[in-house]
């Protein structure tokens, strides 16, 4: 069953701008993962926030999780063309091991 | 290198001949994991395992089989492919329940006609 859901599935950005991405779901999370892929390949893990976290951080990366609303949101700063890729969140029920994945948001910087 | 290894890549089958695409990590995971990925809708799970001889069913099992007679191999067995599984499929692992990133395969591109 999909749980997460990216908005907007796409997006286009220039270089150096700033790209956000959101995700909702549905029922109480043990933690929310986001994953990088890029055209056809493995998907990369980027970050994960615990549901008692509200920030995170991680070299450009920044994610928020609002459990009330039941939402997190991806924000890379500054984007250069590498970061052209779908990026896509997870969560993961407490006690589970299983993650369920969205559909993704694409992601394009044009240099 | 920490990696999971899927082969193989690509695959060009006809419906009804066996195959087995297969997996493994050397991160001495616990949990494995197999995904289908395609266009409009997303990655879904196929099948899982917590361990050794510890399998489930994931959202769309049906047409596949696995196994994990050993904690680094998990393959993936299509019985008898249709082309309704022509898909990307991925297998991932993890150490710790739920609360690690999932460390994902190159993918395996099969198609099946």
């Amino acid at each position: 069953s999909q749980q997460g859901e990216e908005d907007p599935q796409a997006l286009s950005i220039q270089e150096g701008e700033n790209a956000t991405m959101n995700c909702s779901y549905k029922t109480s999370i043990n933690n929310l993962q986001w994953y990088r892929q890029n055209s056809g390949r493995g998907l990369v893990h980027l970050i994960l926030i615990r549901s008692n976290e509200r920030e995170k951080h991680s070299g450009r990366l920044r994610v928020t999780l609002d459990t009330s609303k039941k939402s997190s949101s991806l924000l890379i700063t500054a984007s250069r063309a590498a970061d052209t890729a779908s990026y896509f969140c997870a969560t993961a029920g407490a006690g589970s091991y299983q993650l369920t994945f969205g559909k993704g948001t694409k992601l394009s910087v044009i240099p | 290198e920490a990696q999971v290894t899927q082969n193989p890549r690509y695959l060009i089958t006809v419906t009804g001949k066996k195959l087995t695409v297969t997996c493994s990590q050397n991160m001495n995971h616990e949990y494995m994991s197999w995904y289908r990925q395609d266009p409009g809708l997303g990655l879904r799970q196929i099948y899982y395992s917590m361990n050794v001889e510890v399998t489930d069913k994931g959202d769309v099992p049906e047409g596949y089989k696995v196994s994990r007679k050993e904690k680094r191999n998990f393959p993936l067995i299509l019985e008898s492919p249709s082309p309704n599984q022509t898909s990307l499929y991925f297998c991932a692992s993890s150490q710790g329940q739920g609360g690690t990133g999932y460390t994902f395969g190159s993918g395996t591109r099969l198609t099946v006609v």
